[in-house]
């Protein structure tokens, strides 16, 4: 069975400073990695998709990286602001004949500071 | 405007109740999912539907019942089985099974 595992579970970063969120998952075989955010008591809004083909995918101040062999993901925000303080959550997706049932990491909180 | 709406924000539940849970999108999509978020804890699949009058368990499923009648709507029960309702509960939809899942703002569900 897939597991999701982000690490650490609450990070705090002075503002400006860039941001390094993990995601780790334990098979190999996914379709694709999702990134998306959640703000406290809201929806969650993607981020970022990569294709398990890519090896990363950028959005301005926003890059993840995609490592399949060794089960992992990387969600880099570069000078972090305030306003990027929220909880991050990954969730992977099966291989294709699995519709929709994304598993997802627990979530790494984050709290920039000014 | 398109997006995903849910209804309503809170809703308490009294003992022995069934409630439900609205979930609208007016996005076209043809996939729609039902999630429960516990605190500290990932989101949870409960139900999916692929298509008009087809739906699907997920991991969670007991306690719960859905229909799928119109393409835009996609409502969720929780009946009196679950004993355990009290959580965040998120609607999702996209345009295939594997392509990027929007979500709405998230109904959550207490327990009186």
């Amino acid at each position: 069975k897939q597991e999701v595992t982000q690490i650490p579970a609450a990070l705090s970063v002075p503002e400006g400073e860039n941001l390094v969120l993990n995601c780790s998952f334990t098979d190999s075989a996914i379709y694709n990695l999702q990134w998306f955010r959640q703000d406290p008591g809201k929806g969650l809004t993607s981020l970022l998709l990569i294709q398990s083909s890519q090896r990363e995918q950028t959005s301005g101040r926003l890059n993840a990286s995609l490592d399949k062999s060794s089960g992992r993901s990387t969600l880099y925000i570069a000078a972090s602001q305030p306003g990027d303080s929220a909880t991050y959550l990954c969730a992977v997706t099966p291989p294709t004949d699995s519709w929709g049932k994304l598993q997802f990491g627990a979530g790494t909180q984050v709290v920039v500071t000014p | 405007d398109g997006g995903i709406t849910q209804s309503p924000k809170y809703l308490f539940r009294k003992e022995g109740q069934n409630v439900t849970l609205s979930c609208e999108q007016n996005l076209n999509h043809d996939a729609m999912y039902w999630y429960r978020q516990d605190p500290g804890q990932g989101l949870r699949l409960i139900y999916y539907s692929q298509i008009v009058n087809d739906f699907q368990k997920g991991d969670i499923a007991e306690g719960y019942s859905v229909s799928r009648e119109k393409k835009e709507s996609f409502p969720l029960t929780v009946t009196s089985a679950q004993k355990n309702p009290t959580a965040f509960y998120l609607c999702a939809s996209s345009g295939r099974g594997q392509e990027t899942q929007y979500f709405g703002p998230g109904t959550r569900l207490l327990v009186l």
